[in-house]
């Protein structure tokens, strides 16, 4: 089975600060990875697919990039929407989702 | 556009079996995957099942104890899950898997699931 190491686990940030959330696969995906967003009591929302790949209607403030097994989502420069928990995902085997990252008010 | 929609909460007693369901609306679906989230946790994928031809892909941690169907009839997807747990207690989600990628790009609302005695 593929594993999906993600980092931090939480993250204290203000309003405008450049955000950035990694995930490690324990084995080659490809660009085979999924970001998405999650709000309390709310389903998972798709925001990039295919590693870097923007889902339509989402901000271009969230931008996706990889460097062999690692993947890494940035929030340029983070808005008050923006605090949630973030959650990678490959797809290259079945599918495995990272630990999540939970992106708090500093 | 793609709507999926689950049945209701339901509370369970351990050894119980539940079938939840995931109508499918808006537009064509080639496969929906189901993944659970239990209170405080993240998310964990639990299966999947292609809507067309019925096939089927389980997660390790539930083989043996979970299975996924299809009506084509009115487009519903069901997920039982049977020998309930204190642990399977979660909110459990479909989602509409990308035809040709996989990766998830709509979602149901989720269905609570409590297994208490």
């Amino acid at each position: 089975d593929i594993q999906m190491t993600q980092s931090p686990s939480t993250l204290s940030a203000s309003v405008g600060d450049r955000v950035t959330i990694t995930c490690r696969a324990s084995q080659t995906i490809s660009s085979w990875l999924a970001w998405y967003q999650q709000k309390p009591g709310k389903a998972p929302k798709l925001l990039i697919y295919k590693s870097s790949t923007l889902e339509s209607g989402v901000p271009l403030r969230f931008s996706g990039s990889e460097s062999g097994t690692e993947f890494t989502l940035t929030i340029s420069s983070l808005q008050p929407d923006d605090f949630a928990t973030y959650y990678c995902q490959q797809y290259n085997s079945f599918w495995t989702f990272g630990q999540g990252t939970k992106v708090e008010i500093k | 556009q793609v709507q999926l929609v689950q049945s209701g909460a339901e509370v369970k007693k351990p050894g119980a079996s539940v079938k939840v369901s995931c109508k499918a609306s808006g537009s064509t679906i080639f496969g929906i995957s189901w993944v659970r989230q239990a209170p405080g946790q993240g998310l964990e994928w639990v299966g999947w099942i292609s809507a067309s031809s019925g096939n089927s892909k389980y997660a390790q941690n539930f083989q043996g104890r979970v299975s996924m169907t299809t009506d084509t009839s009115t487009s519903t997807i069901y997920m039982e899950l049977r020998s309930l747990r204190s642990d399977d207690t979660a909110v459990y989600y479909c989602a509409r898997t990308t035809p040709g990628e996989g990766y998830f790009d709509h979602w149901g609302q989720g269905t609570l699931v409590t297994v208490s005695s």
